[in-house]
């Protein structure tokens, strides 16, 4: 099976746009999860898709948003972005929300 | 609200030996999983082990086990017969298994070298 892929991989943006990431999980997952990774904070959960519904939100502004479709492929969207935006998102895939996640290779967006 | 600590931020091996990355969590709960994940250098996050909390047993896979001390809230990865590729960042992770919270809590993650 083909693993989690993310597009784009890399991305330069500058403050005040907004950005869409995607991510495509493992044929057959249905539970799609986005975290944010920057070297002070580290892993911070995002938020969590199952079945086009939205499961769990973490501590992020409601800029930062996110969707999944009825093919379970997800994106999430960052709107007026900020140089602390600057980060490798990662999305995480698996069969159902008990599940073991599995990770793509991430987007690393650059804000300037 | 859950915490997961690694307190090594750095470490390192000679190929071939043996090490152990620690890991302590908090948390009130009872049913609950811990994983480590491996991130090598510029590419994707790895599921290296996990361990249910309901299970005694030390989980393994092949050179890589854990051990869970469930009273103690400790759970340490030992990697045996090290190897280069086993230089990554290495994490450890909590997840509940209760309700509809599933998120994962992270450690910093401890980095390790491999010495030839």
């Amino acid at each position: 099976k083909a693993g989690v892929t993310q597009t784009p991989r890399y991305l330069i943006k500058t403050r005040g746009q907004q950005v869409t990431l995607s991510c495509s999980p493992i044929s057959g997952h249905r539970s799609v999860s986005w975290y944010q990774q920057t070297p002070g904070q580290g892993l911070q959960f995002l938020f969590e898709y199952f079945s086009e519904t939205q499961r769990n939100k973490g501590n992020f502004p409601g800029r930062f948003s996110g969707r999944q479709f009825s093919n379970s492929r997800s994106e999430m969207n960052v709107s007026t972005l900020e140089l602390g935006d600057s980060a490798l998102y990662l999305c995480a895939s698996s069969f159902g929300t008990e599940e073991t996640q599995y990770f793509g290779p991430g987007t690393r967006l650059l804000v300037l | 609200a859950q915490t997961v600590t690694q307190s090594q931020p750095e470490m390192s091996v000679q190929e071939a030996e043996t090490v152990t990355l620690s890991c302590t969590y908090d948390t009130s709960e009872s049913d609950y999983y811990l994983f480590w994940y491996k991130q090598p250098p510029s590419r994707q996050m790895i599921l290296v082990i996990r361990q249910e909390a309901y299970k005694q047993q030390n989980a393994t896979e092949n050179r890589f086990s854990v051990n869970f001390q469930k009273a103690a809230k400790s759970f340490s990865l030992k990697i045996s017969d090290s190897q280069l590729g086993d230089a990554a960042m290495y994490f450890c992770a909590y997840r509940s298994n209760a309700g509809n919270n599933r998120k994962l809590i992270w450690g910093l993650g401890t980095s390790l070298a491999v010495n030839p």
